[in-house]
């Protein structure tokens, strides 16, 4: 079957403009989550979902950062009025089941935001 | 709060040496431990996983860790490395809010 995707791969955008990036996670899996990575950093955890239902957004920097799961599927990651700091490769994770920490989270390619 | 420290951020090793990738936690409760591998333009992919089961674990491609509560580790290590062995390779450590908490990583090249 196939992996967690997400899309696009690559964005470049300007400062001040919003970005959408989206995460497509395996099929059934429950739980849902978005992890930040600079350069030379390992992955910061931004927020998950259990279904739906956004559980914990501790993680999301500001309130430019917002996500969603709206039909327990497919999840967005949007970023309203985007600086230069924002740049960073987002990475999506999705799991099985919910409610286990040692659950084996499956990690999609990335999308590498560059804000110019 | 839990926190992960891996030790050299570049490890170059040769073709059919031992690989160690060193990695020490820290965490409130008993923790759940990860290595993850990055390999280029790819997502990261879970190498093995401790969960209390057994303090040694074996991987996937050769690799094992082992869990020491006294030295707060879990070092990485393959007795023989191989070229395709060359990759980034993160530590993570999950409690009970299961979310992860990565290291910085470490990038290893293989020298033939």
């Amino acid at each position: 079957g196939a992996g967690v995707s997400q899309s696009p791969r690559y964005k470049v955008t300007k400062r001040g403009q919003d970005v959408a990036l989206r995460c497509d996670p395996i099929s059934g899996h429950v739980s849902l989550y978005w992890y930040r990575q600079a350069l030379g950093q390992g992955p910061e955890f931004l927020t998950y979902f259990n279904y739906e239902a956004q559980q914990d957004k501790s993680g999301l920097p500001n309130d430019r950062f917002s996500a969603e799961r709206p039909e327990g599927s497919i999840s967005t990651l949007t970023i309203q009025r985007t600086e230069q700091r924002d740049s960073a490769m987002y990475r999506c994770a999705s799991s099985a089941t919910a409610g286990v920490s040692y659950n084996e989270q499956f990690f999609g390619p990335g999308t590498r935001l560059t804000v110019l | 709060a839990q926190s992960v420290t891996q030790l050299g951020s570049h490890v170059s090793v040769s073709e059919g040496a031992l690989v160690l990738l060193r990695c020490n936690y820290s965490s409130s409760v008993p923790p759940y431990l990860f290595w993850y591998v990055q390999y280029p333009n790819q997502g990261l992919q879970l190498l093995l996983k401790y969960t209390s089961a057994a303090t040694l674990v074996k991987g996937i491609n050769g690799f094992e860790a082992e869990f020491k509560k006294s030295e707060t580790s879990f070092h990485l290590t393959k007795p023989s490395a191989h070229m395709s062995d060359a990759a980034e390779y993160f530590c993570a450590v999950s409690e009970k809010d299961y979310k992860l908490s990565f290291g910085a990583g470490t990038t290893v090249t293989v020298r033939a």
